[in-house]
């Protein structure tokens, strides 16, 4: 069974610029989820998706963060514009759907976000 | 919201010996699960348990429910090098499978 794929591994930009990610949940996964990974911290979850609704995004920042997975499957995250504070890792993951009897959640190696 | 108090926060012990952390909070958890994560890779799953009391075990890895539901622990048993790793506990409170995650216990393992 393959992974939850994520792109690109590495990132580099200024403050301010644009950035978007990518993710491609493991097959079948209905719940699809991005978290904030800071340096020395654990997960933060940021969006759930269930299918192409969003479930949670209360800890999203609005003002720069956006999330999308128009057709079920595949989810993209961006951030515009970004700041320092942004620097981290960003992780998808995926679920067969949400809920204890639908865990574990699986997750991809994630997006290192440097910013300049 | 909730906060997941995870220690201790780094661990250096020999070949061969035995490490043990835990989990606790101030809410009740349904599910407590317990994640590996090796450096640039993402979180691994090692144990999941879904019932207050219940003992798990994974080859060398050991991990318990609290019964008051809101700590677990998780022990590994004759560490190798290859144990070394942050491992991350995490608990869910809801049906909607949002998991909260603690900060991590970096593990050292040394020859």
């Amino acid at each position: 069974e393959a992974g939850v794929a994520q792109s690109p591994r590495y990132k580099i930009i200024e403050k301010r610029q644009s950035v978007a990610f990518w993710c491609n949940p493991i097959s079948g996964h209905a719940t699809l989820y991005w978290y904030q990974q800071i340096l020395g911290q654990g997960p933060k979850l940021l969006i759930q998706f269930q299918n192409n609704g969003v479930v949670d995004d209360s800890q999203l920042p609005k003002d720069r963060f956006s999330a999308e997975r128009l057709k079920g499957v595949d989810s993209t995250l961006k951030i515009q514009p970004a700041k320092l504070e942004d620097s981290a890792v960003y992780l998808c993951a995926s679920s067969l759907g949400t809920g204890v009897s639908n865990q574990p959640q699986h997750f991809g190696d994630g997006t290192r976000l440097s910013i300049l | 919201g909730q906060q997941l108090n995870q220690s201790p926060q780094s661990m250096f012990i020999q070949e061969g010996e035995d490490v043990s952390m835990n989990c606790t909070s101030s809410s009740i958890f349904n599910t407590w699960l317990w994640y590996k994560q090796d450096p640039g890779e993402g979180p691994v799953l090692l144990i999941a348990l879904y019932k207050a009391g219940e003992l798990t075990s994974n080859g060398r890895l050991t991990a318990q429910f609290g019964i008051t539901r809101k700590d677990s622990f998780l022990n590994i048993s004759a560490s190798i090098p290859s144990d070394v790793g942050i491992y991350f506990c995490a608990g869910l409170t809801d049906s909607w499978g949002k998991l909260q995650f603690g900060a991590g216990t970096q593990v050292v393992v040394t020859p």
